[in-house]
C-alpha cells in the first residue's frame, strides 16, 4: 500500500507570512498533483510534477518534487486569507494511474 | 468550462435505508474515480472506472456498496443498507487518459447518516 504523509497537519499563520509543505512517501511516483479544497467542496488540482527534480511556479505558490520522485513540497509565498483550506498531495503510479491521496495540510491564514 | 456534475450536493437518510448518488463526468473523460472523504482527512478510493470496467475497486464494502457506469459515461454509486459510519463527503472525479493522473473533481455530496 503507497502512502503520502504531509506535514504539518495544521498552519496557522498571519496574513503576508511564507510557509511550506511537505509530501512524503517510500513509494515511486509516476507523477504527483496538488489540490486544495474550501470546505464543503470538491479538491480543485492546482498542478501537476511529472519529472523528478521539477519546479512549477503558480504565481505565489511554488512547487516541487523530488529527485527520486517519492517527496514533493507546496511553498508559499506572502500568504493571503485566500489561501486558507485544506492542500492534499496525491501520488499516481500504475498502469491505470492510480492515485493515492495524502494525509492534508489545513491552512488558516489570519488577516 | 467543462465541470463533473454531481447530485444531490446533500443527503440526510435513516440508517438501514438505500442512498445513491450520481456523477456526470467532463466530456471525453474515460476514468472516473468516486471517493469517501471524512472532514479535514484525505479522500479514500471507493472505485475506479476506465471507461465502462471497474479497474480498482478493493477498498469499496462490497457487502453494502455498489458502482456501475453502464455507457462508460455517467456513474452512480449506492448505498443499501446505510450505517451511521457512512456519514461523509462523496466525491466524484474523472480524467483524460493519459494526463499522468490529474483528475477534476464534482462539489461532492454530504451524506448525513441518522
Amino acid at each position: 500500500t503507497q502512502l503520502l504523509e504531509q506535514s504539518p497537519q495544521f498552519l496557522s499563520i498571519q496574513e503576508g507570512e511564507n510557509l511550506t509543505v511537505y509530501c512524503n512517501s517510500s513509494s515511486v511516483f509516476s507523477s504527483l498533483q496538488w489540490y486544495r479544497q474550501e470546505p464543503g467542496e470538491g479538491p480543485v488540482l492546482l498542478v501537476t510534477v511529472v519529472t523528478g527534480g521539477e519546479v512549477k511556479k503558480l504565481k505565489r505558490l511554488t512547487f516541487q518534487f523530488g529527485d527520486a520522485r517519492k517527496d514533493s513540497s507546496l511553498h508559499i509565498t506572502a500568504a493571503q486569507p485566500g489561501d486558507t483550506g485544506l492542500y492534499l498531495c496525491a501520488g499516481s503510479a500504475g498502469g491505470y494511474q492510480k492515485v493515492t491521496f495524502g494525509t492534508g495540510t489545513k491552512l488558516q491564514v489570519i488577516p | 468550462e467543462a465541470e463533473v456534475a454531481q447530485s444531490p450536493r446533500y443527503k440526510i437518510t435513516e440508517k438501514s435505508q438505500a442512498v445513491a448518488f450520481w456523477c456526470d463526468p467532463i466530456s471525453g473523460h474515460a476514468t472516473l474515480y468516486w471517493y469517501r472523504q471524512i472532514l479535514g482527512q484525505g479522500p479514500e478510493l471507493l472505485v475506479q472506472f476506465q471507461d465502462e470496467s471497474v479497474v480498482d475497486d478493493s477498498q469499496l464494502p462490497k457487502d453494502r456498496f455498489s458502482a456501475e457506469r453502464l455507457k462508460g459515461v455517467d456513474s452512480t454509486l449506492k448505498i443499501q443498507p446505510a450505517e451511521l459510519g457512512d456519514s461523509a463527503m462523496y466525491l466524484c472525479a474523472s480524467s483524460f487518459a493519459g494526463t499522468s493522473g490529474s483528475q477534476y473533481f464534482g462539489p461532492g455530496t454530504r451524506l448525513t447518516v441518522t
